[in-house]
């Protein structure tokens, strides 16, 4: 089945350690997406790209970096997570010319230590 | 500033009975609005949408409705099951030329639904 798929489903990193999330899809999908979602609230988009073309949110902290080597890979990177960074990442793709069918990935859920 | 916010936080419901869950948004640039259902340690799977031009769409049980004049929008699950328990999240969206859809979510509202 075409899907996204996101790995690992849990990481743990030590405050200040650089961490990489990764997510990839089988759907084909020209626009990628990472939101960051904290407990009970909404989940809140840090960045997307629409094919290479990367799309930073205005509210995105630097310390927040993303990579799209192809159209089936995107990675979140993390470069000093500090423990207000703890929440569920979830990695959605969708079809521009659709516009807004996503499809998620199972998230992974990130604990700093 | 949350341009979309679900007010409810949770829900509860008896089984055979109506859910309603509410959604308000601030942006009037949104032009699409969809609903989302989400199991614990699953993403969210999308449920329902409805276009800007439109004020209602049914899928089945569920049916959406939408009031522009009040940028409002309800989620109407009718009967509710218990399998139906589970966060529902409303989004709305805007396209940006060569950027795609965007999607603006609100916190969730926890479903429960009571045999």
């Amino acid at each position: 089945d075409a899907m996204v798929i996101q790995n690992p489903r849990y990481q743990v990193t030590q405050f200040g350690k650089p961490v990489t999330l990764s997510c990839s899809q089988t759907l084909n999908h020209n626009v990628m997406y990472w939101y960051q979602q904290k407990s009970s609230q909404a989940p809140k988009l840090l960045f997307h790209y629409y094919d290479k073309d990367f799309n930073n949110e205005a509210d995105t902290p630097d310390n927040f970096q993303s990579r799209r080597p192809n159209t089936s890979f995107c990675f979140l990177d993390i470069r000093s997570p500090g423990l207000g960074d703890a929440a569920m990442y979830l990695c959605a793709t969708s079809r521009a010319a659709t516009g807004y069918g996503y499809t998620f990935g199972s998230g992974t859920r990130l604990t700093v230590v | 500033d949350q341009q979309v916010k679900q007010n409810s936080p949770s829900l509860s419901v008896q089984e055979g009975r109506i859910s309603i869950l509410n959604c308000d948004y601030t942006n009037s640039m949104f032009d699409y609005f969809l609903w989302y259902k989400k199991y614990p340690a699953e993403g969210p799977t999308f449920l329902i949408s409805i276009s800007s031009i439109k004020d209602k769409n049914e899928d089945g049980r569920f049916t959406v409705f939408l009031n522009k004049s009040a940028k409002h929008l309800s989620l109407h699950i009718v009967p509710s099951q218990p399998g139906d328990s589970a966060v529902y999240f409303c989004a709305a969206g805007h396209m940006i030329y060569n950027q795609g859809g965007k999607l603006i979510f609100g916190q969730g509202t926890e479903l429960s639904v009571k045999p």
